[in-house]
């Protein structure tokens, strides 16, 4: 099965911080790659797909990039909401990747 | 508005059954792939099985193949999964969600706000 490994596994920013999270593919996956934020308590919310996709509703700053085996998530000017925990998600078969949490420096 | 609305969730002892279900409002139920994905207590997310729009296909994470079993009622808009054989590591919050195409799986753009189910003597 194809493995997903985010990194830094933890993060530490300031608000107004360029922040830029890697998902590595064990295998090619083209660009089947969604990001989803999960905030403590809540269900996930989906961020990106097809790997630079950014979905309806999701605010510009969060941006999607990468083909093929690496990925990333960047966010372009941290906000006190996007203190949270971000997962990469691949299709075949559908897994997760372990987590990024983007803490308040 | 979009929801989805899981219930049935609680304790369970090991080796014991029970049934999830997810109760789906404000879109058309038999247009989209559904799935269950779960959360162990301070850990993260793992994709469980899914199910096409029509019910004809379905698709299970290795570790819950042959114990759990994914149905869905269109004329009642609600998802099912049916948990058998639990052990303690199925402990965990099951999330329903909706796939964004009708084949599935793929990417969930809702998510409901998850039942617990815990497994414990």
């Amino acid at each position: 099965d194809i493995q997903l490994t985010q990194s830094p596994s933890f993060l530490s920013a300031s608000v107004g911080d360029r922040v830029t999270i890697t998902c590595r593919a064990s295998q090619g996956i083209s660009s089947y790659l969604a990001w989803y934020q999960q905030k403590p308590g809540k269900a996930p919310k989906l961020l990106i797909y097809a790997a630079s996709t950014l979905q309806s509703g999701v605010p510009s700053r969060f941006s999607g990039s990468g083909s093929g085996t690496e990925f990333t998530l960047t966010i372009s000017s941290l906000q006190p909401e996007d203190f949270a925990t971000y997962y990469c998600q691949q299709l075949t078969p559908l897994t997760f990747g372990g987590g990024t949490k983007v803490e308040i420096k | 508005e979009v929801q989805l609305l899981e219930s049935g969730g609680g304790l369970v002892q090991p080796g014991g059954s029970l049934r999830l279900s997810c109760a789906a409002s404000g879109f058309t139920f038999s247009s989209y792939a559904m799935s269950w994905v779960r959360q162990a207590p301070g850990k993260g997310l793992e994709w469980v099985s899914a199910i096409s729009g029509s019910g004809g296909s379905t698709y299970y994470a290795d570790s819950v193949k042959g114990r759990f079993t994914i149905s869905r009622d269109n004329s009642k808009n609600t998802l099912y999964l049916q948990m058998n054989s639990l052990r303690a590591e199925d402990t965990a919050v099951y999330y329903c969600a909706k796939d964004i195409a009708v084949a599935g799986p793929a990417y969930m753009d809702v998510w409901g706000k998850g039942t617990t189910v815990t497994v414990s003597s």
